[in-house]
């Protein structure tokens, strides 16, 4: 069946442009999970979604970004005024259940390379 | 702010040897460590998700152990391929609060043929 799928995989822009980031999950994964990884970096936790509940935005760096998740399923994760330490692969990730979330497996996307000159 | 280690940093072996790295973590609050490979030019994909101390889990020639009480887990790799060549994340997920895995800075290993 069909992993979860990003677009594009990679994204050229000039600083204080605005980005749009896409993740379209595995069909019937409820949780969804957006995180990011800055050269020499870990993967960094931006944001996750869970069905109908408030998504948690806790790992947000700052108020340029922001993300929607419509209709239960795909999802958009939108940078305003990007900043050079903005680069990064920004990485999308869903699971079956996060009240299972102790075993719950992630499946990844193939994420987006983002870089801002 | 969790702090999730792993060393080293990065490994190069040849291939036929057997290598471990080690994830560190914090001993309170824990609920659970995962394994994530993650290829050049791939998704990460999962290799273990481990709950209970003492759990060991094997995959083929991979394998790990995990020490809650200490906060670490070891990744066993016995008779490197070059397949084998990737990073290897660990993240931990804690009991309480936020429902999202905090990730380690992976080792990067690199097995010459």
């Amino acid at each position: 069946g069909a992993g979860v799928s990003q677009s594009p995989s990679n994204k050229v822009t000039e600083k204080g442009k605005d980005v749009e980031l896409r993740c379209d999950p595995i069909s019937g994964h409820t949780a969804l999970y957006w995180y990011r990884q800055s050269l020499g970096q870990g993967l960094e936790f931006l944001i996750y979604f869970q069905g109908n509940s408030a998504p948690d935005k806790s790992g947000l760096p700052s108020d340029r970004f922001s993300a929607e998740r419509t209709g239960g399923s795909v999802s958009t994760l939108t940078i305003q005024r990007t900043q050079q330490e903005d680069s990064a692969v920004y990485l999308c990730a869903s699971s079956l259940a996060w009240e299972q979330a102790r075993t719950d497996t992630q499946y990844f996307g193939p994420g987006t390379r983002l870089t801002v000159l | 702010i969790l702090n999730v280690e792993q060393s080293p940093q990065s490994l190069h072996v040849q291939e036929g040897d057997s290598t471990n790295f080690t994830c560190s973590f914090p001993s309170s609050n824990f609920y659970a460590l995962h394994w994530y490979r993650w290829e050049t030019a791939k998704s990460p994909e999962a290799l273990f998700v481990m709950t209970l101390n003492g759990d060991e889990k094997k995959k083929g020639r991979i394998s790990a152990t995990l020490n809650t009480k200490e906060g670490y887990s070891y990744l066993y790799i016995k008779g490197s391929q070059p397949e084998d060549s990737a990073t290897y994340l660990c993240a931990f997920l804690k009991d309480t609060g936020r429902r999202a895995l905090t990730f380690g800075s992976g080792t990067r290993l690199q097995v010459q043929p």
